[in-house]
């Protein structure tokens, strides 16, 4: 059974280019989840999506960032356009929330490390 | 804010040390506590969870017990082994909410033959 997919799992990049991070969730999942983690400010909520919503984005950092979950299969990390301090690990995540009740466990893919030159 | 302190790492033991990684909380509900586990290079899992006060989560010989009196739960093994070398996180969700995990600031454990 495939967990949590991320592409790609290292990306180096030069400071004002675009960079597009994917995930795939695990099939049946209907919350997804984007954190960063760095060694400053440990794992840190990006965004949350349900059912391909976006419920919360309070902890994107600024309009740099943009996530999009286009269907229940697929979602993306924009940053553009990208600055050294954006260099860190980025993780996905999802989850099943019953309707109106607890969501389950959150499993995690399994990173992509981005280095901003 | 709802919130996760857990002790300062790194943590250095020899094989077969009993292991203790303390964990406590603040949260306005009842939350539900985990024990989350990063390999070098790899992303989290989760090792075991809690959903209400005095439950035990255990999982590969560690084991978690939610205290909501000492807001607790405090990561225990008996037996460490090389392999158990990793970086471990607390994390309450509050099941008011969406399943936000709130996550302490991780505590590396490293174990030597």
């Amino acid at each position: 059974d495939a967990g949590v997919i991320q592409s790609p799992r290292h990306e180096v990049t030069e400071m004002g280019q675009e960079v597009t991070l994917r995930c795939k969730p695990i099939s049946g999942h209907n919350s997804l989840f984007w954190y960063r983690q760095t060694m400053m400010r440990g794992l840190e909520l990006l965004i949350y999506f349900n059912n391909n919503v976006p419920i919360d984005d309070s902890g994107m950092p600024e309009d740099r960032f943009s996530a999009k979950m286009p269907n229940a299969s697929f979602s993306t990390l924009k940053i553009q356009p990208s600055e050294p301090r954006d260099s860190a690990v980025y993780f996905c995540a999802s989850s099943l929330r019953a309707s109106g009740g607890q969501a389950d466990t959150q499993y995690f893919g399994p990173g992509t490390r981005l280095t901003v030159l | 804010g709802d919130s996760v302190t857990q002790m300062e790492g790194p943590v250095t033991l020899s094989e077969e040390a009993f292991l203790t990684i303390n964990c406590t909380y603040t949260a306005t509900g009842y939350p539900s506590l985990f024990w989350y586990v990063q390999y070098p290079g790899e992303g989290l899992q989760l090792l075991l969870k809690a959903t209400k006060a005095d439950d035990k989560g255990s999982n590969k010989g560690f084991e978690a017990t939610y205290r909501k009196e000492t807001t607790s739960f405090h990561l225990e093994k008996g037996s460490v082994q090389v392999s158990d070398s990793a970086v471990y996180f607390c994390a309450l969700s509050d099941p008011a909410g969406y399943n936000k995990l709130i996550f302490g600031a991780g505590t590396r454990l490293a174990v030597h033959p």
